[in-house]
């Protein structure tokens, strides 16, 4: 079955480190999508990639680093920049030009 | 910058019951919006969604209507089931190059009691 696969499920950070997050998608799908949500509130994009080797910075960029090497995969790296990085991550997927968006089932990343 | 934003952050309903989740959007530019629900833990599934050139949509148990007057879209579930608590987003989809992107509300929690 097509899907989108977040990894891990739960991580934790210490202060000062550097994490990633994994985002694979075997939908053929061009564009990919990083959204961080916070408890009760909306989703807020952070990076969006609309072909291989090239991404663009979304709302609060700021304190994440992406790449796009591959069609099937746009790894999110929390950097130690970001002052509050606790939050659910949510990847997402779509065709160009398309209009619907395929979510993977989220990364809860907690700062310990 | 322009947001979607939702009338009510909870809603309860009795089970059996038909719910309404509305939503308001204050992009005029925007033609495109999509209802998701979210379950705790999930990432947002897609329910319906629906274009500027429409007033209503009809989906599995679901209705989506959208007020261009009054920038204002909601999402009817008929005959509300336990397994419908979620929270719902509405969000607006924006051509932006030769991409879309979707901007979404804060979402509405909407607890079915027994």
């Amino acid at each position: 079955d097509g899907g989108i696969t977040q990894s891990p499920k739960y991580l934790f950070r210490k202060e000062g480190q550097n994490v990633t997050l994994s985002c694979e998608q075997n939908l053929n799908h061009d564009a990919m999508y990083w959204y961080r949500q916070d408890p009760g509130q909306g989703l807020r994009l952070i990076y969006y990639s609309q072909i291989v080797n090239d991404f663009q910075k979304g709302d609060i960029a700021e304190g994440y680093s992406v790449s796009r090497e591959k069609k099937e995969s746009f790894p999110l790296t929390v950097t130690s920049a970001q002052k509050n990085p606790t939050a659910f991550y949510l990847c997402a997927s779509s065709m160009q030009r398309s209009d619907g968006y395929t979510f993977g089932s989220g990364t809860r990343l907690t700062v310990v | 910058g322009e947001s979607v934003g939702l009338h009510l952050p909870t809603l309860s309903v009795q089970e059996g019951d038909n719910s309404i989740i509305n939503c308001a959007y204050s992009n005029s530019a925007s033609d495109y919006f999509i209802w998701y629900k979210q379950e705790s833990g999930k990432g947002p599934q897609f329910i319906i969604d629906i274009r500027s050139n429409m007033d209503k949509r009809q989906g599995q148990r679901v209705t989506v209507l959208l007020n261009k007057t009054v920038k204002h879209l909601s999402l009817q579930i008929a005959a509300t089931q336990p397994g419908d608590s979620a929270v719902y987003f509405c969000a607006e989809n924006i051509l932006s190059g030769s991409a879309r992107q979707l901007t979404f509300g804060s979402g509405t929690q909407l607890t079915v009691l027994p």
